[in-house]
């Protein structure tokens, strides 16, 4: 257990249909991060917050995706019209800030959410 | 042709044997990362590291900058060390938060 949790740990869910994950980082990490990752692959960066401020988002986070970290603690990620294609276990890491002139701080990562959508 | 290739994809040990699994890379990179993938999903961070070489119990990771590689190695290996080894990149000059993952080493160290 690495301190960092998400919710649900599994999602079964219709096309179309509309979903919400969240995560809950480890409390004083000010850095979240999103992931996704398909079977067989390494996984893939969505976007990643600092504090509330959602400072990057991949190519991959099309219209469907938001995420949010309204207070700056946990964060969400919704998809909306959920298609076959978004099926994938969805990860978030967190971590402390990145110093000037270092290396990114280690990310620590979540369980996991795996969808499924049929 | 993907920045961060990982090999074997596979591979299957005897318990006690010793374990290599390699990272090429084709970007400069500020930090390389070794992670470890259970099934069910959980990713543990083993190494994070920038130049020469880390050790942690029975877990070795080196990193030949110019050369864009990096190893890691299992010693007496175990069937609990059964998982999926990612290497990951932080790209120099990227995004602070994109790291770049490779696919993934799948072990199964048999008993």
């Amino acid at each position: 257990d690495t301190g960092v949790s998400q919710n649900p740990r599994h999602k079964i869910t219709k096309r179309g249909q509309n979903v919400t994950f969240r995560c809950d980082p480890i409390s004083e990490h000010n850095r979240l991060y999103w992931y996704r990752q398909t079977l067989g692959q390494g996984p893939e960066f969505l976007t990643y917050f600092q504090n509330e401020a959602q400072l990057e988002k991949s190519r991959l986070l099309s219209d469907r995706f938001s995420a949010e970290r309204p207070k700056g603690s946990f964060s969400t990620l919704e998809i909306q019209r959920t298609e076959q294609g978004d099926s994938a276990m969805y990860l978030c890491a967190s971590s402390l800030p990145k110093a000037a002139g270092q290396p990114q701080e280690t990310q620590y990562f979540g369980p996991g959410t795996r969808l499924l959508v049929l | 042709k993907n920045e961060v290739e990982q090999s074997p994809q596979n591979l299957t040990a005897q318990e006690g044997e010793f374990i290599t699994i390699n990272c090429s890379y084709s970007v400069g990179i500020s930090a390389l990362h070794w992670l470890q993938q259970h099934p069910g999903g959980g990713i543990v961070s083993l190494f994070m590291l920038s130049s020469g070489k880390k050790k942690h119990g029975r877990l070795i990771a080196t990193i030949n900058i110019q050369e864009k590689h990096s190893s890691l190695h299992i010693t007496a290996s175990h069937p609990r060390d059964s998982a999926v080894y990612i290497c990951a990149v932080d790209p120099y000059g990227g995004s602070q938060g994109n790291l770049i993952f490779g696919k993934g080493t799948k072990l199964s160290v048999k008993p």
